[in-house]
This record gives structure tokens, C-alpha cells and sequence, in this order.
């Protein structure tokens, strides 16, 4: 039982370029999110879902895309880099609402 | 929309002293509460949550929390905090599939 796996844990991108951040869960969670960490602001969500196959908008989903094809893993897909997408990057997992399991993050410096 | 609000940016304490951390939630409705931990450099665990019934929950390491309703309150408290308390904290709340965090409260105790 590995909990929610995160890769890569370390990212350095040029402006514009795309990549995948992954997420994976070995608990059989529904619910599963991505935040960003950045200093003084907390963590903003930025998509979630509540299943496979179903996703939604977050607080701060523009630049980001999600899927979830199947209830293990929950990709999050940055389209084309920017600076201000330098952060922290946090996957989260829960059962049933009654406790969310955190990934240990991926940090991201664009550049 | 619901929020969360932590009006306590930075509290800085000396070993063996109490703790109150605030935290404010605008939500009308059902909702439930969590308070998270965040060690230097790693990621987030969980404190203590509330659903319902008794409003004085207890978590790990000698925290505790009061919901109270009239206030939208969810205060976290320890009687006396101990050097390895230094970390980030984050009240959450939980309502219609998804995590929303306040902005986080960074304690620092020095021996």
C-alpha cells in the first residue's frame, strides 16, 4: 500500500513547454484533487474529481488540464508552462470525504 | 461560495506555552472541518476533523479544536506546545466534494 504517489518530485520547464504531472492511488479512492502551494496563499485547488471518468474546475483550473480515466491515477497536464505556474504542486486522495491522503508534491520552477 | 480564513499569518511561542490558532469558515450549511499540519519540507498530515456530535474534537499530538457554529469558528488549541510543533497549519473545509484551505498559519516554537 504505497498511498498517493507523485512523479517527477522536482521539475525545471522553459516557458511554454507542456508537461504531465502524475498521480497515482493504490487505496481505491473516489475523490482525488491537485492543489498548488504558494507562500502566503495556502493550498488552491485547482481541478478535482469525484470518480472516474468525472472532473471539475477548482479555484484556479486556467492553464491546467485533468482526466481521469480510470480510479487509480489523476494526471494533471500544464499546457504550455508560464512562470506564474512555479509552485508547489500537491495530489490528494480521499474515500469518503472523511480524511484526504496527500502525496509528498512535485516542486515546478518555470523558467 | 464557501471560504476559509485564518487571520493568524505567524505565531511565534516558547516551549510549554498554550496555543490558539483561528480559523473562520463561511458556509451556511452542513459542513465539515479539518485542520492540517505541514513539517518543513514535507507534506501535509491530518490534525483532527470535525462532522458532527461533539463540537470539542481531539486529534493527534495533544491538539484539540472547538466547532463552534454561531461564530463559524474551528479553533485549534494546545495547552502547551513543544519545539517539534514548528510547522505550517491549515484549517480546511469540506463541502460538495471538495477540499478548500485557508491560507495557512506558520508557528514557530523556540526552546
Amino acid at each position: 500500500n504505497a498511498g498517493v504517489t507523485q512523479t517527477p518530485k522536482f521539475q525545471v520547464l522553459k516557458t511554454g513547454q507542456s508537461m504531465t504531472l502524475q498521480c497515482a492511488q493504490d487505496m481505491n479512492h473516489e475523490y482525488m484533487s491537485w492543489y498548488r502551494q504558494d507562500p502566503g496563499m495556502g493550498l488552491r485547488l485547482i481541478h478535482y474529481s469525484v470518480g472516474a471518468g468525472i472532473t471539475d474546475q477548482g479555484e484556479v483550473p486556467n492553464g491546467y488540464n485533468v482526466s481521469r480515466s480510470t480510479t487509480e491515477d489523476f494526471p494533471l497536464r500544464l499546457l504550455s508552462a508560464a512562470p506564474s505556474q512555479t509552485s508547489v504542486y500537491f495530489c490528494a486522495s480521499s474515500l469518503d470525504r472523511h480524511g484526504y491522503t496527500f502525496g509528498s508534491g512535485t516542486r515546478l520552477t518555470v523558467v | 461560495a464557501q471560504s476559509v480564513s485564518q487571520h493568524n499569518h505567524h505565531v511565534i511561542l516558547s516551549e510549554a506555552a498554550s496555543l490558539e490558532l483561528g480559523c473562520n469558515y463561511s458556509y451556511g450549511g452542513t459542513v465539515n472541518l479539518f485542520w492540517y499540519v505541514q513539517y518543513p519540507g514535507q507534506h501535509l498530515q491530518l490534525l483532527l476533523k470535525y462532522f458532527s456530535g461533539d463540537p470539542l474534537v481531539k486529534g493527534i499530538k495533544g491538539f484539540e479544536a472547538e466547532f463552534i457554529k454561531s461564530k463559524f469558528s474551528f479553533n485549534l488549541r494546545k495547552p502547551s506546545v513543544q519545539w517539534s510543533d514548528t510547522a505550517e497549519y491549515f484549517c480546511a473545509l469540506d463541502n460538495t466534494d471538495k477540499l478548500i484551505f485557508g491560507t495557512g498559519t506558520r508557528l514557530q516554537v523556540f526552546p
